[in-house]
């Protein structure tokens, strides 16, 4: 079956400290890997994601994520934090049938100044 | 281009009561998947509707159902509401394709009490 863990609930980092973010998946096929951050009270947004090809994929406002197949995990990372990017960041996995999500519990980001 | 609209924004009912939710999904997607996000359980996945037809279901209870329009439109029902019930819950709309991106609407606060 496929899940999701994310074993950091909370995480604060000051601001300017680089942050990485870890996840764990399993997944008996090729996993479909996304991260996605939701500010409060806002939706999902997308902020990168991992089909095939090269492990590290680059995302928008700054982040990145390495795929490492061997441990089975898609961890984030950004080498500069900047207060706007308190919030809180899923790590999911897609299903192969379509539309549907997996996601892990989520980590909130506190960046303190 | 506009985003997923999901109305209303906030909702409160009445427990044994029933709710309809509605989600617009970006023009040209034709893929719209519902997820229930709780403090305790996360988001989790409910139901994703491509083409008016039920193409994956998560694990709930026969309360929640949906319905896709000709229109790509999609409405969630929640019948007999209970106290548990009360949830952001999300839509998401894409092509339908798996490896193409999800569109996350802001979502429907409902508060059941």
């Amino acid at each position: 079956a496929q899940s999701v863990t994310q074993p950091d609930i909370h995480i604060t980092v000051s601001e300017g400290a680089s942050l990485e973010l870890r996840c764990n998946y399993s997944y008996g096929a090729t996993p479909y890997l996304f991260w996605y951050v939701q500010s409060p009270g806002q939706g999902l947004q997308l902020l990168l994601k991992y089909f095939s090809g090269d492990t590290l994929v680059q995302g928008i406002k700054g982040f990145e994520a390495e795929f490492k197949r061997s441990q089975s995990s898609f961890n984030l990372r950004k080498p500069s934090v900047h207060w706007s990017d308190a919030a809180e960041y899923f790590c999911a996995v897609g299903s192969n049938t379509g539309n549907q999500f997996y996601f892990g519990t989520g980590t909130s980001l506190t960046v303190i100044p | 281009k506009a985003g997923v609209t999901q109305t209303p924004r906030y909702l409160i009912k009445t427990r044994g009561q029933q709710v309809t939710l509605s989600c617009s999904p970006i023009s040209g997607h034709r893929s719209v998947s519902w997820y229930q996000q709780t403090p305790g359980q996360g988001l989790q996945f409910l139901f994703e509707y491509f083409s008016e037809t039920q193409r994956n279901k998560g694990n709930f209870p026969g309360r929640f159902s949906g319905r896709q329009f000709s229109n790509s439109r999609s409405e969630m029902n929640v019948s007999t509401l209970e106290l548990g019930d009360s949830a952001l819950y999300l839509c998401a709309s894409s092509i339908g394709h798996v490896d193409t991106e999800a569109f996350f609407g802001q979502g429907t606060r409902l508060t059941v009490v």
